[in-house]
């Protein structure tokens, strides 16, 4: 069974640019959240998507939103960017998204900004 | 504030020594614990989880975690560490309240190093 596929696993940037990050779940998933890992802050939660709605956010800036497909893959979109969102961009799925359901990684779309 | 914290940032041990590694987190309600551990190169992995029941669980590679509800913690544990441990470790926390979803609370994660 494939794993979580983030793409791409690199993306240099500029301020003031926009980015879009895809995941493609583990096969039968429905819910995927998204990551924001630095080494000052940690990993932090982004928001998490389940059959297309999103479901929960954490608390970051409008700039950060998201979307997810009929076929559960979802996309994530920073615009306006910052120097600060340099970070690790992790995306998780799960079978439902139900508390006591792990989450499954992938390995991360590194996002750098000039 | 809803949030997990873990003890120790970096960690060094030389093989055969045993570990643990600290997880306590602050909510009194119903929660479900993780711990992930990353290895250098690779993505986050799952190494045990707590949701109910026995509160000494059982992971992969040898590693277990006491849930002690009175103290709020989750603590990681194993009896004797190899070079192959060496990665970074992750306590999560699901629950706060959250709802049903999966949104995980993450501590700032423990390094392990293990010296041959």
């Amino acid at each position: 069974k494939a794993g979580v596929t983030q793409t791409p696993r690199y993306l240099i940037k500029t301020r003031g640019q926009q980015v879009t990050l895809s995941c493609s779940p583990i096969s039968g998933h429905r819910s995927v959240s998204w990551y924001q890992q630095t080494p000052g802050q940690g990993l932090q939660f982004l928001f998490e998507y389940f059959s297309e709605t999103q479901r929960n956010k954490g608390n970051f800036p409008g700039r950060f939103s998201g979307r997810q497909f009929s076929n559960s893959r979802s996309e994530m979109n920073v615009s306006t960017l910052e120097l600060g969102d340099s970070a690790l961009y992790l995306c998780a799925s799960s079978f439902q998204g139900q508390p006591n359901q792990p989450q499954h990684f992938g390995d991360g779309t590194r996002l750098s900004i000039l | 504030a809803q949030s997990v914290s873990q003890h120790n940032h970096h960690v060094i041990l030389s093989e055969a020594a045993s570990l643990e590694l600290g997880c306590n987190y602050s909510y009194g309600g119903t929660v479900n614990l993780f711990w992930y551990v990353q290895y250098p190169g690779q993505h986050l992995q799952l190494l045990l989880k707590y949701f109910s029941g026995d509160p000494l669980v059982k992971g992969i590679k040898g590693f277990e975690a006491e849930f002690i509800k009175s103290k709020f913690s989750f603590n990681l544990r194993k009896p004797s560490v190899q070079w192959s441990d060496t990665a970074e470790y992750f306590c999560a926390v699901n629950g706060f309240g959250s709802g049903n979803t999966g949104k995980l609370i993450f501590g700032q994660g423990t390094t392990l190093q293990v010296k041959p």
